[in-house]
């Protein structure tokens, strides 16, 4: 079956440097939706990307989604304490498959 | 802001048990999701629900589980036989069609 994957697993960053994550999939994605899950809560709707090659921003986050439509990325400028938390991509496609997440952590 | 709400937002159960977590959907959403999420994993997508039916499901959504929408308000979903794999957080999530979906705080599963 269909495999997403995100890369890194956890990551670690002083507050103020940048960060990314990247989500491919063995396939072609049809719709990328990407969550944020604080600790102990539950995932929160960032954003959605239907078309190849795509460039969406939410103030300080940019999310990016492949010409091909297998990949996509999130990346964070200035991150905040406030960022911690997993972010997930997801395909919103027949079945909704969840990447395994990249678990932020910011040091102040 | 309207929200999912789930209840009970702990679930202790003995093993071998049949469990019903309950979900109130946004009133006016048309689409109803159960994921699962094992301690410290991914979120898993188990089931969606659209116009009183199973619109998708995924493998882990076998004969042990099934949902139901009582009424017009809430959305269930039993789990029969539990195992202790079965012990996670599971989410009730609602959505109008291809729009974000909007998850509740979840319902902690515990199997003894």
């Amino acid at each position: 079956g269909q495999q997403v994957m995100q890369i890194p697993q956890y990551q670690h960053v002083q507050e103020g440097e940048d960060f990314t994550t990247y989500c491919n999939s063995s396939t072609t994605l049809s719709n990328i939706q990407w969550y944020k899950q604080r600790p102990g809560g539950h995932p929160v709707f960032l954003i959605q990307l239907v078309k190849s090659g795509e460039v969406k921003k939410q103030k300080r986050l940019t999310f990016q989604f492949g010409e091909a439509k297998k990949n996509s990325s999130l990346h964070i400028t200035a991150t905040q304490t406030t960022d911690v938390g997993t972010y997930f991509c997801a395909d919103y496609g027949q079945n909704f498959v969840f990447g395994p997440g990249t678990r932020l952590s910011v040091l102040p | 802001e309207p929200e999912v709400t789930q209840t009970p937002s702990h679930q202790v159960t003995q093993m071998g048990q049949e469990v019903i977590l309950r979900c109130v959907p946004i009133s006016n959403h048309l689409y109803f999701y159960w994921y699962r999420q094992i301690l410290g994993q991914k979120v898993e997508f188990l089931v969606s629900f659209y116009n009183n039916e199973i619109s998708e499901k995924s493998e882990i959504f076998d004969d042990q589980f099934s949902v139901e929408r009582p009424d017009g308000s809430n959305f269930t979903l039993k789990i029969r036989s539990t195992k202790l794999e079965d012990s996670a957080m599971y989410f009730c999530a609602s959505s109008m069609g291809n729009q974000p979906q909007h998850f509740g705080d979840g319902t902690r599963l515990s199997i003894l």
